[in-house]
Formats: C-alpha cells, sequence, structure tokens
C-alpha cells in the first residue's frame, strides 16, 4: 500500500529566513510523481512545486527546491526567504494510479 | 472559463439522511478524485474514477457512493451509515496519464445538524 508520513506537525519560521518540511513515502511503482501543495486558510489547494521520479536533478521553482532522494524515499521541502504569506498547510503528496497526501504539515512564519 | 465547480460551498445533513454533494468539470479530465479532511488533518481519498462508468474505492470508501455516468460528472452520495460525516470535501480532476495538471474544486463543507 502507498503511504505518505510528515514527521513536522507544526513548523514556524521567522520571515526571510530558510525552513524546511520533510515528508517520506512508500511506495512499489518506479514512475511517479511527487508533489507538495499549499493549503492556505481559504483552504484552496494550491500546487506549489512537482518532482518526476525518473528525474535525478532536484525540481525548483523560485524560493521553494526539493530534495528528493529516491533510493530512501524522502521527498523534503526547502522555502527559502519565507514570507508571510507562505503560512498555511503543507501537504506532500505522491502520485501512481492515485493521489495519496501526507497528514500535513503546519508552517507560521512571523515577522 | 475552464475549471471544477463543487456545489454547495455548504451542507447540513440531519440524522438518518443521505445528502449529494456535486462535482462538475468542463476540462475533458478523464480522472476524478473524491477527497475527506477533517479539522486540522490531511486529505484522505474516498473514491476515485479513471474512466466514464468505472470507479475504486480510496481508503475511507465506507459509507459513501458514487457514479461516474458521464464523464463530466462525479456526485458523491453521504449515506446514513456514516456515522461521523461533518467534514470538508474536496473533488479534484485531472487529464488520464497527466498527473500533473491536477485540478482541485473550491470544497464543500458538510455539517451535521
Amino acid at each position: 500500500a502507498q503511504t505518505v508520513t510528515q514527521s513536522q506537525p507544526e513548523m514556524s519560521v521567522q520571515e526571510a529566513e530558510t525552513v524546511t518540511l520533510s515528508c517520506t513515502y512508500d511506495t512499489s511503482e518506479n514512475n511517479y510523481y511527487l508533489f507538495w501543495y499549499k493549503q492556505p486558510p481559504s483552504r484552496q489547494m494550491i500546487l506549489v512545486i512537482r518532482q518526476e521520479a525518473y528525474k535525478q536533478q532536484n525540481a525548483t521553482e523560485n524560493r521553494f527546491s526539493v530534495n528528493f532522494q529516491k533510493a530512501a524515499k524522502s521527498f523534503s521541502l526547502k522555502i527559502s526567504d519565507s514570507q508571510l504569506g507562505d503560512t498555511a498547510m503543507y501537504f506532500c503528496a505522491p502520485h501512481t494510479d492515485k493521489l495519496i497526501f501526507g497528514t500535513g504539515t503546519r508552517l507560521q512564519v512571523f515577522p | 472559463d475552464g475549471g471544477i465547480t463543487q456545489s454547495p460551498k455548504y451542507l447540513f445533513r440531519k440524522e438518518g439522511q443521505n445528502v449529494t454533494l456535486s462535482c462538475e468539470q468542463n476540462l475533458n479530465h478523464d480522472a476524478m478524485y473524491w477527497y475527506r479532511q477533517d479539522p486540522g488533518q490531511g486529505l484522505r481519498l474516498i473514491y476515485y474514477s479513471q474512466i466514464v462508468n468505472d470507479f475504486q474505492k480510496g481508503d475511507i470508501a465506507e459509507g459513501y457512493s458514487v457514479s461516474r455516468e458521464k464523464k463530466e460528472s462525479f456526485p458523491l452520495t453521504v449515506t446514513s451509515a456514516q456515522k461521523n460525516p461533518t467534514a470538508f470535501y474536496l473533488c479534484a480532476s485531472r487529464p488520464q496519464g497527466d498527473p500533473e495538471k491536477l485540478f482541485f474544486g473550491s470544497g464543500t463543507q458538510l455539517s451535521v445538524l
């Protein structure tokens, strides 16, 4: 069965600092995608960044980057230069034939 | 504009009542999904459908039912067998074989009276 673990229920970071959110998963698939989604208080799901499992190069999207370690089945999200608008729940989501979400990490960015 | 529409935004259920949540998409997507989110929790997969007239159970299908008679529509019925239905329900869709293009609806908050 496919599982996802986000071991940090809550994290906080000061504005302009860097924070890393962890995610581990388990799947028997070899080709798949991995996503990080952001859910602000509006509860709208917003795609932050995506990674294709067959690509060794870590994905980067502006201030957001990932550390993808396929053998270890680890997919962490790094947010650089944190902004107040980054305050939200963040979900890790591996995608094979279905999209499964982790339990989320609540990130609070304070001034 | 293309997108996913969930309705209603808020829904109330009485004891022993079945209620149906609507999810409509005009994106011509093959796959559609229903998720449940409890307060402060992640999304849990209820049902998903890869193609018309076919659907599979997710992790928490008990007390729910779905149908996929049309490509555009994937309604979710919360039956009286679901004893704790209060939650936020999200619908999503994507083209078959293209997991990057996943779209989410804006959700339905279901509460029990």
